[in-house]
């Protein structure tokens, strides 16, 4: 089934550590995203990538990172983890940037940093 | 700046009545208009959306909006709630061609009883 795939699904990480989430799509989108999702704050944008080759910042960057080598995947790293991204991460894409075309969105990571 | 506001955090109703999630809206020029509907421990689905033309827009599972630029509001109805329609829902945002643009709502979870 085309979609986008989310991995891990959860992980409990230790302060300090590095994490990378992953995020593959099969559906040739050429625009993807990373959001957190935090109670009482709905999403929030991290990074973004209009198309392969390009990233750009969005509302919460600070902590993360991300890459855009290839149309398929956009893995979101945390060089050093904190507690206060114990979040849910959703990754998600659109065929072209803007959302002018609808934007499908994986199941999910949820973080929990201790 | 750009912002929306979903007043309402919790909204309890029973199955087979009306539903109307109110969505309030700051942008200064035309936006573009979404709403998501997110199941427990699922990512989001796109409902409807509203870019241009007919202020009244007819989406997925029977739901529809309705843009009231008096009002800067896109207020999401459906005239009978079943109970899988139970989740939370997100208004947002955004701007054409501006993929850091998309704003969240903090939601609103509904639930619906028998």
């Amino acid at each position: 089934i085309a979609g986008i795939t989310q991995a891990p699904t959860s992980q409990i990480l230790a302060a300090g550590r590095r994490m990378t989430l992953r995020c593959t799509q099969d559906m040739r989108h050429n625009a993807m995203y990373w959001y957190r999702q935090d109670l009482g704050l709905g999403l929030r944008l991290i990074h973004y990538s209009n198309t392969a080759g390009t990233t750009g910042k969005g509302e919460v960057p600070d902590g993360y990172s991300v890459s855009r080598a290839n149309t398929d995947d956009f893995p979101l790293t945390l060089a050093s983890a904190v507690p206060s991204q114990t979040s849910v991460y959703f990754c998600a894409s659109s065929d072209q940037p803007g959302y002018e075309t609808e934007a499908f969105f994986g199941q999910g990571t949820r973080l929990t940093v201790v | 700046a750009q912002s929306v506001t979903q007043p309402d955090i919790h909204i309890t109703v029973s199955e087979g009545a009306s539903l109307e999630l109110r969505c309030n809206y700051s942008y200064g020029a035309t936006p573009y208009l979404f709403w998501y509907v997110q199941s427990p421990g699922q990512g989001l689905q796109l409902l409807l959306k509203y870019f241009s033309g007919d202020t009244l827009v007819q989406g997925i599972k029977g739901f529809e909006a309705e843009f009231k630029r008096s009002q800067s509001s896109f207020n999401l109805r459906k005239p009978s709630v079943h109970w899988s329609d139970a989740a939370e829902y997100f208004c947002a945002v955004g701007a054409q061609g501006r993929t850091d643009k998309l704003i969240f709502g903090t939601g609103t979870r509904l639930q619906v009883f028998p």
